[in-house]
């Protein structure tokens, strides 16, 4: 059984540029959330999506967007890149009727480097 | 603003040691409170669950207590071992004043079991 897969890995961009990064939950799991890392904060929540659906959202400019598809992989865009953005991102999934409520599964991450 | 504080300072113990580990929050208390293990380069992981209405949670040499009156979970590792080290996340889930889903992590302590 697969846990939650990110790609790309690794990623550079420049300042202005858009990025997409991608997310497949673990199998079963039909809630995606995802998070924004800087190098020795905690994960801060940028969204999450269930049936296709922005359901919560952190306090993240509307440059960041993200879709779900009907399979519940998820897509994170982040529009005009800054500098502040070079973070670890995260995906997170979980099943939003499982007990324990809440428990999530997380991905390795996708490090994106903004120069 | 509901802040999740952890030592920022990183605790280097001996091996075969208790590790005591410290959570605080501000203004309303979680419905849950969740500890989350993370290694270099890695997304975090899951490891134990308290809700509010519970005082202390176990598994294996882990142990997480939860006051409500002082908005203070502590986490421990007994008989640490260097295998054990990693930096530990506290996480504040939902409460009266938040939506069950909203996540809030802490920024992590960074544990060192020394052989």
């Amino acid at each position: 059984d697969a846990g939650v897969t990110q790609s790309p890995t690794h990623l550079i961009k420049t300042r202005g540029q858009q990025v997409t990064l991608r997310c497949s939950p673990k199998s079963g799991h039909d809630t995606v959330s995802w998070y924004q890392q800087a190098l020795g904060q905690g994960p801060q929540f940028i969204f999450q999506y269930y049936e296709e659906e922005e359901r919560q959202r952190g306090n993240f400019p509307d440059r960041f967007s993200g879709h779900q598809f009907p399979n519940y992989s998820s897509e994170l865009n982040v529009n005009a890149l800054l500098l502040g953005d070079s973070a670890l991102y995260l995906c997170a999934s979980s099943l939003v009727m499982a007990d324990p409520y809440n428990e999530q599964f997380f991905g390795p991450g996708t490090r994106l480097t903004v120069l | 603003s509901q802040k999740i504080e952890q030592n920022s300072e990183a605790l280097n113990i001996q091996e075969g040691k208790t590790a005591t580990l410290t959570c605080n929050y501000t203004n309303y208390s979680p419905a849950y409170l969740q500890w989350y293990r993370q290694d270099p380069g890695r997304g975090p992981v899951f490891l134990l669950l308290i809700r509010e209405n519970e005082k202390e949670k176990r598994k294996e040499r882990l142990k997480v207590t939860f006051d409500t009156t002082l908005k203070q979970s502590l986490f421990h590792i007994t008989a640490s071992q260097p295998a054990d080290s990693a930096t530990y996340l506290c996480a504040h889930v939902g409460g009266r004043y938040s939506s069950a889903s909203k996540i809030i992590f802490g920024s992590g302590t960074r544990l060192s079991i020394r052989p």
